[in-house]
Order: C-alpha cells, then sequence, then structure tokens
C-alpha cells in the first residue's frame, strides 16, 4: 500500500516551458486535491475533484490544469511555466471531503528559472 | 483578516518542557478542525483531529473554543522528535467543504 505517490520529486523549468505532475493514490479515495506551498503563505489549493472525471477550481487556478480521467490519478498541468510557480506542489487524497482526513504525497519541488 | 492565524514561531523549547500553540480562525461556521505535523522538507501528516470536547493522544492534546473562536495543542514532555511545523487547518462548507491551512508553527526541542 505506497499510499499517495507524486512524480517526478524535483524538477528544474524555464520560463515558458510545459510540464505534467502525476499524482497516484492507492487508497480508492474519492476526493483528490492539489496544493502549492510557499513560504509564509501556507498550503494552498489550487484545483480539486471529487470523482472520477470531475475537477474544479481552488483558491488559486490560473496557470494551472487539471485532469482526473482515472480515479486513482489526478494530473496537473502548467501550460507555459513562469517564475511565480516556483513552489512546492503537494497532492493529497481523502476518502470524504473537508472533514476527513487528507493523506497527503511527498511533494514535488519545482524551480522556474 | 486571514481565515486561519497562527504564530509562525519558531517555539525553542527544552526538552521535557510543556507547550502550547493556539491557532485562530475568522469564520464562525467553521466546523472541523485538525492539527497535521509537517516534518522538515515533507509532507503534512494528520497529528490528531480537535473536537468540541476536546481530545488527548498520549502526550498531545487539542482542544476548541468556539466562543473565542481559537483552536490549541499542547504538548507534554517535549521529546526531539517532536520537532516540526504543526499545522492547524479549519475547514467550513463553502462549495466543496473549504478547507484553509494556517502557515504553521514551527517548534524546535533542544536537548
Amino acid at each position: 500500500n505506497a499510499g499517495v505517490t507524486q512524480t517526478p520529486k524535483f524538477r528544474v523549468l524555464k520560463t515558458g516551458q510545459s510540464m505534467t505532475l502525476l499524482c497516484a493514490q492507492d487508497m480508492n479515495h474519492e476526493y483528490m486535491y492539489w496544493y502549492r506551498q510557499d513560504p509564509g503563505m501556507g498550503l494552498r489549493l489550487i484545483h480539486y475533484s471529487v470523482g472520477e472525471g470531475t475537477t474544479a477550481k481552488g483558491e488559486v487556478p490560473d496557470g494551472y490544469n487539471v485532469s482526473r480521467l482515472k480515479k486513482q490519478n489526478f494530473l496537473l498541468g502548467l501550460e507555459s511555466a513562469a517564475p511565480s510557480q516556483t513552489s512546492v506542489y503537494f497532492c493529497a487524497s481523502s476518502y470524504g471531503p473537508g472533514w476527513d482526513e487528507q493523506y497527503f504525497g511527498p511533494g514535488t519541488r519545482l524551480t522556474v528559472t | 483578516r486571514k481565515e486561519v492565524e497562527q504564530d509562525p514561531g519558531p517555539f525553542n523549547v527544552p526538552e521535557g518542557a510543556t507547550v502550547a500553540f493556539n491557532c485562530t480562525y475568522s469564520n464562525s461556521a467553521s466546523q472541523s478542525f485538525f492539527w497535521y505535523r509537517q516534518d522538515c522538507r515533507k509532507e503534512p501528516k494528520l497529528l490528531m483531529s480537535v473536537y468540541s470536547s476536546g481530545n488527548e493522544d498520549g502526550r498531545f492534546t487539542a482542544q476548541l473554543n468556539r466562543a473565542s473562536q481559537y483552536i490549541s495543542l499542547l504538548i507534554r514532555d517535549s521529546k526531539l522528535s517532536d520537532s516540526a511545523t504543526y499545522l492547524c487547518v479549519v475547514s467550513r462548507t463553502g462549495g466543496y467543504q473549504k478547507v484553509t491551512f494556517g502557515i504553521g508553527t514551527k517548534l524546535q526541542v533542544i536537548p
């Protein structure tokens, strides 16, 4: 039981490049989330999904897109990376909505130069 | 005003000490409360939920004060391994059930 996994763990991009972050969970959770964590700002929700085939915007969705084609996977895409997107990205999943424990992946450290 | 506020610290305490953190929340409609622990360069993990009646797990005690809109975390007999950042998390109904993370309070336990 691997829990929540994320790939890649680290990435350096140049401004304007694109990339996809992959999140996978093996707990059969319905809810999945993408957060970014920046110093002094706490975790901020980018996008979330309440089930396979669904996605919704969170607090800071601009510049990101997501897809959830399979229940166990949640992809985060950056179409044209900007230095402001330098951050640590965490994926999380939960059985229920906000009142339930969220399980986090190990994070992806992204630097955009 | 931020929806969830925490003192970022750091709190430097000697081993064996008792330390307490508070977290205030601004929205009275908040329904669920949690403390998460985050080790340096690691992911957050649930430490404990906070119930209206308060709850205790070993050396850790969490309490909720709805009237004053804050939650607290008390750590007794601090261990070196307690060194981490403690995130306050508050959720309320608002679309999907809006979850807000505090910036965290850093604890450093000193030998």
